[in-house]
């Protein structure tokens, strides 16, 4: 089982550029999520999927689409990149099971943007 | 809407010391609650978590929390620190609307030094 799996690792954009983020989980979860994490800012969700089929945005999600693609993939896009996009980005994924949230998180892709 | 706030930004505490770090939340009912923590240049792992219940739960890596409704807090505590434990450490809630699915709201971290 290798969890949540995201790539790139690593990113450098320049401004106005796209780019897409993946996102593959291989625990059968249903709910997928993306978070950016800044620095003394913790960690802001941006979209989710509940369940496949459905997405809904969260707290940051302006500048950003996603496509949960299937089941196992969700994935995040930058149309037009801006350097405030600058941020680690995680993909993290629940079961929905019993009503509760435990989400599990993927190592994260950091992305620049000059 | 929900909130967590975290009022400590950096903590030091020296090896073998106890620890406790401090969690506020705000929401409207009895929230989930959650602490992850965060090793330099790493995702985030669970260490405990609490739904309902026992209000003392116990985690990983000997940590522990406990929920306390009346204070709107969820403390994390360890007896004794060792080096490795130096970290970020955030804590989160989630919402028990949407059943569960809801993405977490996290607090803004709290970053823990170990002394020798």
């Amino acid at each position: 089982n290798a969890g949540v799996t995201q790539t790139p690792k690593f990113q450098v954009l320049k401004t106005g550029q796209s780019m897409t983020l993946q996102c593959a989980q291989d625990m059968n979860h249903n709910s997928m999520y993306w978070y950016r994490q800044d620095p003394g800012m913790g960690l802001r969700l941006i979209y989710y999927s509940a369940s496949e089929g459905t997405t809904d945005k969260g707290e940051v999600p302006n500048g950003y689409n996603v496509s949960r693609l299937n089941k196992r993939e969700f994935s995040l896009r930058l149309e037009s990149a801006a350097p405030s996009q600058t941020s680690v980005y995680f993909c993290a994924s629940s079961a929905k099971l019993l009503s509760y949230n435990e989400q599990f998180f993927g190592p994260g892709t950091r992305l620049t943007v000059l | 809407a929900q909130s967590v706030t975290q009022p400590d930004i950096h903590i030091t505490v020296s090896e073998g010391a106890s620890l406790e770090l401090r969690c506020n939340y705000s929401y409207g009912a009895t929230p989930y609650l959650f602490w992850y923590v965060q090793s330099p240049g790493q995702g985030l792992q669970l260490l405990l978590k609490y739904f309902s219940g026992d209000t003392l739960v116990q985690g990983i890596k000997g940590f522990e929390a406990e929920f306390k409704r009346s204070q709107s807090s969820f403390n994390l505590r360890k007896p004794s620190v060792h080096w490795s434990d130096a970290a970020e450490y955030f804590c989160a809630v989630g919402s028990r609307k949407g059943g569960g699915a809801d993405g977490l709201t996290f607090g803004k971290g709290t970053h823990l030094i170990i002394q020798p």
